[in-house]
């Protein structure tokens, strides 16, 4: 168990639609990431955010936003979805410096 | 920004082979390499980083090699096991990423299958 949680699990909608997945980070880890895993990109970065402000952004498309809140936990907003969007959405956190990510189980999006 | 690629995309072994995965990366800045195992349905998990001040790192049955003027580092797994079956990524920090430590670019992946 990597103390990172994700909700929820498995997520099916259908194109057009908007969901939101949630993240807590560790214990004590300020920072949040993002990554999509699809079969053909890959663990592809999306946005990191850390103690509540944006750090820095991947190749996020405009439909996709994220925020994180005073008690960190993070969330992930996906809109007017396509068929493409589907994939493993992984949220990690870490602590300072350089060193380990910690991943979550993922949330498992299909779009149809 | 940094580019990562990662060799063989699937390999098969023996139980008690070594397997070797091979990773180039494309930014000469870059300066920290992560290796991380994901098995089925779990996230992805560290076994072993190198720091780019470091030629080589061990950890009981695993290793990982860098050549830093080449631009490729290696992950090295001896006396493999049924349980080492899984997939594997290397990774490279992205040194454009500031203070996002976790900006990491991931290789494709490689499916390890260690036959009993």
């Amino acid at each position: 168990d990597s103390g990172v949680t994700q909700t929820p699990k498995h997520l099916i909608t259908a194109t057009g639609q908007r969901v939101t997945l949630r993240c807590s980070p560790r214990s004590g880890d300020l920072s949040v990431y993002w990554y999509q895993q699809s079969l053909d990109q890959g663990l592809q970065f999306l946005i990191h955010y850390y103690n509540g402000e944006e750090r820095a952004k991947g190749n996020i498309l405009e439909r996709f936003s994220a925020q994180q809140f005073p008690d960190l936990h993070s969330e992930l907003n996906l809109s007017s979805l396509e068929l493409g969007d589907s994939a493993l959405y992984f949220c990690a956190s870490n602590g300072q410096g350089i060193g380990e990510l910690f991943f979550g189980e993922g949330s498992r999006l299909t779009v149809l | 920004g940094e580019n990562v690629e990662q060799h063989p995309s699937t390999l098969s072994v023996q139980e008690g082979d070594s397997a070797v995965i091979k990773c180039t990366y494309s930014d000469s800045a870059s300066n920290y390499f992560p290796w991380y195992k994901q098995e089925l349905g779990k996230g992805p998990q560290l076994i072993i980083d190198i720091r780019s001040n470091v030629g080589e790192k061990k950890d009981q049955r695993i290793a990982v090699t860098l050549n830093k003027t080449a631009k490729h580092f290696s992950l090295h797994i001896t006396e493999t096991q049924p349980e080492d079956s899984a997939v594997y990524f290397c990774a490279a920090r992205d040194n454009a990423g500031g203070t996002s430590y976790g900006k990491l670019t991931f290789g494709q992946g490689t499916i390890l299958t260690v036959h009993p």
